[in-house]
């Protein structure tokens, strides 16, 4: 089975801009997960979406949203950025949702640099 | 609240030496518990977790982790280190919110560094 994937794997915005950031599961897998890890902060939950509807959200500022189709596959969008937005964007799936026992699988992520 | 503290930022170990990596927690009713590993450039790894059962979970690449309910703690373990277990490591949580969803609330990460 193919891994999560996850493009592009590299951007470079400059602040005000938005982008857009996009999650492929593994086959089968429902559930994906989206966390944003930086050096100061670490690994923060952004939020989770199950069969198309947003389960679960993290303490983020409403310009960070996102979205699932009906495949499975996940995008998420940042509006008007800011430097502190420059971070690793990791996307998880798994079969269930975080409310089960399910482990999680990782994409190699989306490294965004804001300027 | 819960939360998760990994209290080293690295270990240090020699290969073919026993290591430790340490993980406590706090939550609210029985503890959902996860450890992933990070190499340079990639996304997380899973090792192994511990939902139910047997205090001592063996997970992959030899690592193991021992619960223990009264000092809130699920160490990492593996008997003889390796120069390519050298990585960051981060244990993990599962945290139930108000509306009944759960979320996974990470560590710090600890690095591991194996010497030759």
């Amino acid at each position: 089975k193919a891994g999560v994937t996850q493009t592009p794997r590299y951007l470079i915005k400059t602040r005000g801009q938005q982008v857009t950031l996009s999650c492929s599961p593994i086959s089968g897998h429902r559930s994906v997960s989206w966390y944003q890890q930086t050096p100061g902060q670490g690994l923060q939950f952004l939020f989770e979406y199950f069969s198309e509807t947003q389960r679960n959200k993290g303490n983020f500022p409403g310009r960070f949203s996102g979205r699932q189709f009906s495949n499975s596959r996940s995008e998420m969008n940042v509006s008007t950025l800011e430097l502190g937005d420059s971070a690793l964007y990791l996307c998880a799936s798994s079969w269930g949702s975080q409310s089960s026992y399910n482990e999680q699988f990782f994409g190699p992520g989306t490294r965004l640099t804001v300027l | 609240a819960q939360s998760v503290a990994q209290p080293e930022d690295q270990v240090n170990v020699a290969e073919g030496n026993p290591l430790t990596v340490k993980c406590t927690y706090s939550v609210s009713g029985n503890p959902y518990l996860f450890w992933y590993v990070q190499y340079p450039n990639r996304g997380l790894q899973f090792l192994l977790k511990y939902i139910t059962g047997d205090n001592l979970v063996k997970g992959s690449y030899g690592f193991e982790a021992e619960f223990n309910k009264s000092q809130t703690s699920f160490h990492l373990k593996k008997p003889s280190a390796l120069v390519s277990d050298s990585a960051l490591y981060f244990c993990a949580v599962r945290s139930t919110n108000s509306g009944g969803y759960n979320k996974l609330i990470f560590g710090a990460g600890t690095r591991l560094a194996v010497h030759p």
